[in-house]
């Protein structure tokens, strides 16, 4: 089993739409959760950091984290299509321990 | 400019050659991390060194080596190309500079093709 597991989509969805990330995790050491966002061609960049449990919104986005059920979540609201990329989970069990990535949902926001 | 550079961009080569992808950043950090990426398989970690003295292997370390000939700069090495290195390769930093060491920059990548 995979440390870390992501539904890698693709998934579609119109402008102005309400979007849904998603991934689970095996380790329950796990304390740093991250979302990176990837566009084609480019490296990853950080979008989102949580530790622990709780909700922290930015904007249009909103990071979820449940270690009970070892479930986070990334909510996009008001979709555009700039926000067309990969979305990229990672978690680490300490500040500068191994980061543990996903394998990414694919996004297209479509106008 | 950008703070984390990789070269080359791309690089087609052939099996059992040697090849070295070059990481550099001007962003102080003290810690560099090696990763490739392959569909369905997402980021899987192959070396990081947390100064120029302290080196480690991740997650996929057999057939790479690395180097970190200076605070900013760390290569990757493949002693003997095989086809399954095929991917694209990433370097990455994170520094406490950053606040903590759980932002890691990443340079645009290296697209590498193995025959």
């Amino acid at each position: 089993q995979k440390e870390v597991e992501q539904d890698p989509g693709p998934l579609s969805v119109p402008e102005g739409a309400i979007v849904s990330l998603n991934c689970t995790y095996s380790n329950s050491a796990f304390q740093y959760f991250m979302w990176y966002r990837q566009y084609s061609r480019k490296g990853p960049e950080l979008l989102m950091y949580t530790y622990s449990s709780g909700n922290k919104e930015d904007g249009r986005f909103t990071a979820q984290v449940d270690k009970s059920s070892k479930y986070i979540s990334l909510f996009i609201r008001d979709s555009q299509p700039s926000d067309s990329a990969t979305y990229l989970c990672a978690m680490s069990w300490g500040t500068g321990n191994q980061f543990y990535f996903g394998t990414g949902t694919s996004l297209t926001v479509i106008p | 400019d950008a703070d984390v550079t990789q070269t080359p961009r791309n690089r087609i080569t052939k099996t059992g050659k040697r090849i070295m992808l070059e990481c550099s950043q001007t962003k102080g950090h003290d810690r560099m991390y090696w990763y490739r990426q392959d569909p369905g398989l997402g980021l899987r970690l192959i070396y990081y060194s947390f100064d120029v003295k302290d080196i480690n292997k991740g997650e996929i370390s057999d057939g790479y080596s690395v180097s970190r000939q200076a605070q900013a700069k760390f290569s990757l090495s493949l002693e003997s190309a095989i086809p399954n290195q095929t991917a694209l390769y990433f370097c990455a930093t994170s520094g406490v500079l950053a606040g903590d060491y759980n932002e890691q920059f990443f340079g645009p990548g290296t697209r590498l093709t193995v025959l």
